[in-house]
C-alpha cells in the first residue's frame, strides 16, 4: 500500500532563506507523487507532480522537488522564502484505487 | 481560471439530522472525488465516481454516505444520519482523466461540518 510521511508538523524560516518541507514515501510500486499547497479558507492547490521521467520537478511558485528512488523522498525546496508561502503544504502519493494519500501537512511560517 | 466550489463553506447541524453537501466540479471534467479532514488528523480518501457511478470507495465511506449527480453541475455528498465523529472538512475534487496528462485532481475549499 502507498503512504507518505511529513517530517515536522511546523517549520519557520525568515524570509529569502532557504524552504524545505521534508516528505517520504512508502509504495509497492513506482510512485506518483504530488505536493500540494493550503492557503487559509481556501482548497488543495497542485503545487507539482511526479510521475516519470525527470526525477527533478519545478512547480508554480518557484517550488521544486526532487524524487530520490534510493532515500524514497520528495522533498520540497524553493531557494528565498516570500511572506506569500506562508501555508500549510501536504504531500501525496497516487494510491492503487486512484485516491490520493496525504501526509499529515507542514504548516509553513515565514518571518520577516 | 476554471475552479471548483463549494457549498456551503461551514454546515452546522444536530446528531441524527441529514445534510447534503454541495460541489460543482470544473466544467469539463468527469471523474469527482470526496475527501474529508478531521481536525488535526490527515486528508481521507471517501469515494470516487464516474460516469454517474462509484468508482472506489474507502472503509470510510459507509451506509450513511452517499453520493449523487443530480444534475450536469452539481455533486453532492448526503450524509443520513449525522454522528459527532462526522465533523470534519470536507473537500471535493475533480479530474478530467483517471490516469495520464490530465489526471490531476482539482480540489475546492471545502465545507467545514459541525456535528453538535
Amino acid at each position: 500500500a502507498q503512504s507518505v510521511t511529513q517530517l515536522g508538523s511546523h517549520v519557520s524560516v525568515s524570509e529569502g532563506a532557504l524552504v524545505l518541507l521534508r516528505c517520504n514515501y512508502s509504495s509497492s510500486v513506482p510512485p506518483y507523487l504530488f505536493w500540494y499547497v493550503q492557503y487559509p479558507n481556501q482548497g488543495l492547490q497542485l503545487l507539482l507532480k511526479y510521475t516519470t521521467g525527470a526525477t527533478l520537478v519545478k512547480g508554480i511558485n518557484g517550488f521544486e522537488a526532487e524524487f530520490k528512488k534510493s532515500e524514497t523522498s520528495f522533498h520540497l525546496t524553493k531557494p528565498s522564502a516570500h511572506m506569500s508561502d506562508a501555508a500549510e503544504y501536504f504531500c501525496a502519493v497516487r494510491g492503487n484505487n486512484n485516491d490520493m494519500r496525504f501526509g499529515a501537512g507542514t504548516r509553513l511560517t515565514v518571518k520577516p | 481560471e476554471p475552479e471548483v466550489t463549494q457549498t456551503p463553506s461551514h454546515q452546522v447541524t444536530q446528531m441524527g439530522q441529514e445534510v447534503i453537501l454541495r460541489c460543482v466540479p470544473i466544467s469539463n471534467h468527469l471523474y469527482f472525488y470526496w475527501y474529508r479532514q478531521i481536525l488535526g488528523q490527515k486528508v481521507e480518501f471517501l469515494v470516487s465516481f464516474y460516469n454517474n457511478e462509484i468508482s472506489e470507495k474507502s472503509e470510510i465511506f459507509d451506509d450513511q454516505f452517499s453520493v449523487e449527480r443530480p444534475d450536469g453541475s452539481n455533486f453532492t455528498l448526503k450524509i443520513r444520519s449525522t454522528k459527532l465523529e462526522d465533523s470534519a472538512m470536507y473537500f471535493c475534487a475533480s479530474s478530467e482523466a483517471r490516469r495520464g496528462l490530465k489526471d490531476e485532481q482539482y480540489f475546492g475549499p471545502g465545507t467545514r461540518l459541525t456535528v453538535t
